[in-house]
């Protein structure tokens, strides 16, 4: 089981905001990073720290924390934006490892 | 640029090992941790474990008895090694670079950038 929970699914219409949540004790002490994943890709890193973005990562992407969650919002959701979204930070032990949360199938109507 | 390129073998029968190799081409290659990802068909993403420049390794405590992550920076190469496979252990499994930062006030980061191509590894009889 992941210490990171994220729910499994989100839709959002487009043109709107979407936010995705992961959860975990280990987000007390961490930032989240995002990554996006389509079919047959690897993924690829749309947040990290507080709310940076790699270069070429549309600035429509942010990322916020509070107390145990975290979350990546969507404003303006466009088509290309449908994919799954994990977050990730290391885990709660305090030994260095790493963790995932499941994913959330993100939906563009 | 930054570029991971992975390769290895694609096909095993189960109780053999797995070995994959990642390379890095146009940086440096101290001060971050080489890490292996996998991602079981359908499923989401598995962290494997990670290594540095100097050869400090963690591993997930669910593989720790299998794997075995190594590091050749005449090379700026890193390997994986995951012995015993089983059906289970078929995955597309991705090299990355993991970065941190360590804040003495706030929180801290941990990001995977770049991933490699990544390379499913198929176990079967």
């Amino acid at each position: 089981s992941s210490e990171l929970t994220q729910d499994p699914a989100v839709s959002v219409a487009l043109g709107q905001t979407v936010r995705i949540t992961c959860q975990g004790d280990s987000l007390r002490s961490y930032y989240a990073s995002w990554y996006q994943q389509k079919p047959g890709q690897a993924p690829v890193l749309v947040i990290y720290g507080k709310n940076n973005r790699p270069s070429g990562i549309p600035d429509r992407f942010s990322g916020s924390s509070s107390g145990n969650t975290a979350s990546l919002t969507i404003t303006g959701a466009q088509a290309e934006d449908e994919a799954d979204y994990y977050c990730n930070s290391r885990d709660s032990s305090g030994n260095h490892l790493g963790v995932f949360g499941g994913g959330t199938k993100l939906t563009v109507l | 640029q930054v570029q991971l390129q992975q390769w290895g073998a694609g096909l095993l029968k189960p109780s053999e090992t797995l070995s994959l190799t990642c390379a890095v081409y146009g940086g440096s290659f101290s001060g971050y941790y080489w890490s292996w990802i996998r991602q079981p068909p359908g499923k989401g993403l598995e962290w494997i474990g990670e290594i540095n420049h100097s050869g400090s390794t963690n591993y997930n405590p669910s593989l720790k008895s299998r794997v075995t992550i190594s590091v050749d920076t005449s090379k700026n190469q890193f390997s994986l090694k995951l012995s015993s496979v089983t059906a289970a252990d078929t995955a597309v499994y991705y090299c990355a670079r993991a970065e941190e930062y360590s804040s003495s006030h706030g929180r801290h980061a941990y990001w995977f950038d770049p991933w490699g191509q990544g390379t499913l590894v198929t176990v079967s009889s």
